[in-house]
């Protein structure tokens, strides 16, 4: 079953715009962690912001933040003021606690945003 | 600087053949991970190991195989019973607890 869904597979904004990307994950644990990633065209894999199950408020890193809706089991990232440089494939992750599956990460499909001039 | 080295970046084979993978980090992490990533999709776990000497298999291990004899050296073989290994291949390390995944920049394997 896909514990990580990206529903939108290309999104596009304008400079200096703000951008939400969509994830929603699916699991039974009451621990677990939220990551999300960048990955520029070069390929390297770039961690942005983590959101753990029981942060009360919502992960922010600079121009990123994680609008974190656990009953919706939803964790969106929003990056604001949009760069050129921004454009990139973006994935969602979610990290189970389950002593058996060693702390797997799960990947979502992944969005592609492009920042347009 | 502490980080993930993968070697090369890319790599060409000819079908039928085996062919390893070198990941090695500075980082001190105790997991290591491998993941395989195609056009269009996420990334999918093709072996990971919490400590050294010891391994498990991920989602896609058929036609794989790694070691874990030393801490910073996570090696992966991709087999020729691996039936469409071009792909590109990431390794990654963390330290337990709610720590991200680090990743390395990648090898693009190519088999023709």
């Amino acid at each position: 079953a896909q514990k990580i869904t990206q529903t939108q597979p290309g999104m596009f904004v304008q400079e200096k715009e703000a951008v939400t990307l969509d994830c929603t994950y699916d699991t039974s644990d009451q621990s677990y962690g939220l990551f999300w990633y960048k990955q520029p065209s070069s390929g390297e894999m770039i961690f942005l912001i983590y959101q753990g199950s029981y942060d009360e408020q919502n992960a922010t890193e600079g121009r990123y933040s994680l609008n974190f809706q656990k009953a919706r089991k939803s964790a969106n990232l929003v990056i604001s003021a949009s760069q050129l440089g921004d454009s990139a494939m973006y994935f969602c992750a979610m990290r189970d606690n389950a002593q058996n599956t060693g702390n797997q990460f799960y990947f979502g499909t992944g969005t592609s945003l492009t920042v347009i001039p | 600087d502490g980080g993930i080295t993968q070697s090369p970046k890319y790599l060409f084979r000819k079908e039928g053949q085996n062919v390893t993978l070198s990941c090695e980090q500075n980082l001190n992490h105790d997991a290591m991970y491998w993941y395989r990533q195609d056009p269009g999709q996420g990334l999918r776990l093709i072996y990971y190991s919490q400590i050294v000497n010891d391994f498990q298999k991920g989602d896609i291990a058929e036609g794989y195989s790694v070691s874990r004899e030393k801490k910073e050296s996570f090696p992966l073989t991709v087999t020729s019973a691996q039936k469409n290994p071009t792909a590109f291949y990431l390794c990654a390390s963390r330290v337990q607890g709610n720590s991200p995944l680090h990743f390395g920049n990648g090898t693009r394997l190519t088999v023709t």
